[in-house]
């Protein structure tokens, strides 16, 4: 499976834009960038993903590298409550199913 | 519309003893994934069912199991319980497998064995 690296923690404060970088090296053609984020003592939460070009949507924009060896979530205002682990995945489907194979994840604080 | 629940949410068991866990999934969802989460591994994928049917499977052993009913409710269950399955089992669901954007999870069920 292609893996993912993050950073183990960032601090952002808030109300300020936050980039979370993440390095896919081993990406196939394929493989699609997916963004989960977990809240403490919650489920993980779908972001936003993307394939080749960049994605905004209501929470965050994905910014994909044009070698697609590396992707970084946007989020443009920091708020408390976006205090979380966030993980970058990269999903393969194949034989009409995928699995998200989760890294160790970023855990982002956010300082008032 | 409601999110994915799971049943229950807190469980103690004592080694050798089996476990079912439930898992609801957004109505309209006919695909159920199953995901445990500990601080050592992370989260892992377990399996995925669709059409009752078991899609994709990750790498556990036999003990850890699982079904799809015809309403796309799905269990999974684990037999002969280890001090080393004590985690957070999480499902999420999604519209069809191979489906690629957003799986929804929900809060887990977390298992602690003694």
């Amino acid at each position: 499976d292609a893996k993912t690296t993050q950073p183990n923690s960032m601090e952002s404060n808030e109300e300020e834009p936050v980039h979370l970088p993440c390095n896919h090296s081993t990406i196939s053609g394929t493989d699609y960038i997916h963004w989960y984020r977990q809240l403490p003592s919650q489920g993980p939460e779908y972001v936003i993903h993307g394939l080749t070009s960049n994605v905004n949507n209501r929470m965050a924009s994905l910014a994909i590298a044009e070698d697609r060896k590396s992707s970084t979530l946007i989020l443009h205002r920091a708020t408390l409550r976006d205090a979380a682990v966030y993980y970058c995945i990269l999903s393969r489907s194949g034989a009409g199913s995928y699995q998200l194979t989760f890294g160790k994840g970023t855990k982002l604080s956010v300082i008032p | 519309k409601a999110g994915v629940t799971q049943t229950p949410r807190y469980l103690i068991k004592t080694r050798g003893q089996q476990v079912t866990l439930s898992c609801s999934p957004i109505s309209g969802h006919r695909s159920v994934s199953w995901y445990q989460q500990t601080p050592g591994q992370g989260l892992q994928f377990l399996f995925e069912y669709f059409s009752e049917t078991q899609r994709n499977k990750g790498n556990f052993p036999g003990r850890f199991s699982g079904r799809q009913f015809s309403n796309s409710r799905s269990e999974m269950n684990v037999s002969t319980l280890e001090l080393g399955d004590s985690a957070l089992y999480l499902c999420a669901s999604s519209l069809a497998p191979g489906a690629v954007g957003e799986q929804y999870f929900g809060p887990g069920t977390r298992l602690t064995v003694t």
